[in-house]
């Protein structure tokens, strides 16, 4: 079976623009949730979505959005980038997103933002 | 705010030797993982702890849940080359927000 599965891979973009991040989840499940990973630090929580609906929002601010479509893909939009938002962007999938979920995480895609 | 911290942030050890992370929230948990991540990958997930006191072994890998549910370890034993990485410990915040560590970064010296 595949595993959770991002595009791209790498991504080069400057400053005010825009990107859309995309992810798969593992086949039969419900959730997926995004993560920010800086360099050097931990993943930071920005959002998990569940059958479609926002369920959970970290401190991002509006430049961030997101959103899954009936067949449980997702897709992460951020606008007027800026260099901080450089990072590794994950995505994790889990049957239903509950707290003692197990979170299957994809390769990731790294944004550079010059 | 809910706060994780992990400690030690950096360790080198000899190949051989014992390695221990410790996790500490400011709360009470309901339950705590332990994910890896090797580097340039993806965190990957090890195990899941949920009562008060449990431990549970992976081979080498020894996680304990503390008694008052606000801290956890994560014990290797004989490190190897393989063990490289850095390991998280995760809890969820009771809405649907995933609150990782900041990481121990584990480097073994063959």
């Amino acid at each position: 079976d595949a595993g959770v599965t991002q595009s791209p891979t790498h991504l080069i973009k400057t400053r005010g623009q825009h990107v859309t991040l995309r992810c798969s989840p593992i086949s039969g499940h419900k959730s997926v949730s995004w993560y920010q990973q800086v360099l050097g630090q931990g993943p930071q929580f920005i959002f998990q979505y569940y059958e479609k609906e926002e369920r959970g929002r970290g401190n991002f601010p509006d430049r961030f959005s997101a959103r899954q479509f009936p067949n449980y893909s997702s897709e992460l939009n951020v606008n007027a980038l800026l260099l901080g938002d450089s990072a590794l962007y994950l995505c994790a999938s889990s049957s239903s997103g509950d707290s003692t979920d197990t979170q299957y995480f994809g390769p990731g895609t790294r944004l550079t933002v010059l | 705010g809910q706060q994780v911290m992990q400690i030690p942030q950096y360790q080198h050890v000899q190949e051989g030797e014992d390695f221990t992370t410790y996790c500490n929230s400011s709360t009470t948990l309901s339950n705590i993982q332990w994910y890896k991540q090797r580097p340039g990958g993806h965190p990957v997930f090890l195990i899941q702890l949920v009562k008060s006191g449990e431990v549970k072994k992976q081979k080498r890998l020894t996680f304990q849940f503390g008694e008052a549910k606000k801290n956890s370890s994560l014990h290797i034993t004989a490190t190897q080359t393989t063990d490289v990485g850095t390991y998280f410990c995760a809890l969820n915040s009771g809405t649907y927000k995933y609150i990782f560590g900041t990481g121990t970064r584990l480097k073994v010296l063959a």
